[in-house]
């Protein structure tokens, strides 16, 4: 089944420590988006990749990055990890129809991150 | 994008019907009104969507106010399955894609 695929489902890293979050897509969707849900809190999107073209989020930190190599993998990478980026990161896809339309989000299940 | 506003949580009886409110009372005539549910650990799911006319598809039925300012999603018979947090979200869709700003949402617990 097309889905939308986050390995693995558990990260530790280590105060400081750069870490790199995967996700893959087997829908061929041209947007991928990377939120960060922290305990009891709703998802908020970090940015999003419209084909190559990154979009980032007013707020989101300096410290995130992306990267998108091809369509069907997008990576999200944390340069130097503080107590208060553990969460979880959910990536989620989406067609981005030319000319707008109504789109659904495609989400994964997720990669919950702890920093130690 | 409109805000959203929905009960923190709500209880429904295992069979019975699901009734979860939202309330959007700034929302401009261009918005749609999507319905997302996360269940424990996994990820948000789309459940339904719609603009003006009342939808259903085969997970939810989705009834919109005349005036727009609100909409309830019904599950017509919760399972134990069904207990997510349920979020109710406006928005516009642009050709860079369909961002989503996820509100509070609404906790709910079926019982048996």
């Amino acid at each position: 089944d097309a889905m939308v695929i986050q390995n693995p489902r558990y990260q530790v890293t280590q105060f400081g420590k750069p870490v790199t979050l995967s996700c893959s897509q087997t829908l061929n969707h041209n947007v991928m988006y990377w939120y960060q849900q922290k305990s009891s809190q709703a998802p908020k999107l970090l940015f999003h990749y419209y084909d190559k073209d990154f979009n980032n989020e007013a707020d989101t930190p300096d410290n995130f990055q992306s990267r998108r190599p091809n369509t069907s993998f997008c990576f999200l990478d944390i340069r130097s990890p503080g107590l208060g980026d553990a969460a979880m990161y959910l990536c989620a896809t989406s067609r981005g129809l030319a000319g707008g339309g109504q789109e659904t989000q495609y989400f994964g299940p997720g990669t919950r991150l702890l920093v130690l | 994008d409109a805000k959203t506003t929905q009960p923190t949580s709500m209880d429904c009886a295992e069979g019975r019907a699901a009734n979860l409110p939202c309330n959007h009372s700034t929302i401009s005539g261009n918005e749609y009104v999507y319905w997302y549910r996360q269940i424990h650990s996994q990820g948000p799911q789309y459940i339904i969507h719609g603009l003006k006319n009342n939808e259903t598809n085969e997970m939810a039925s989705l009834i919109i106010t005349e005036d727009r300012k609100s909409s309830t999603l019904i599950l017509p018979h919760a399972t134990l399955r069904d207990t997510a947090v349920y979020y109710c979200i406006v928005r516009v869709q642009d050709n860079a894609g369909n961002m989503l700003t996820f509100g509070g949402g609404t906790r709910l617990m079926v019982k048996p």
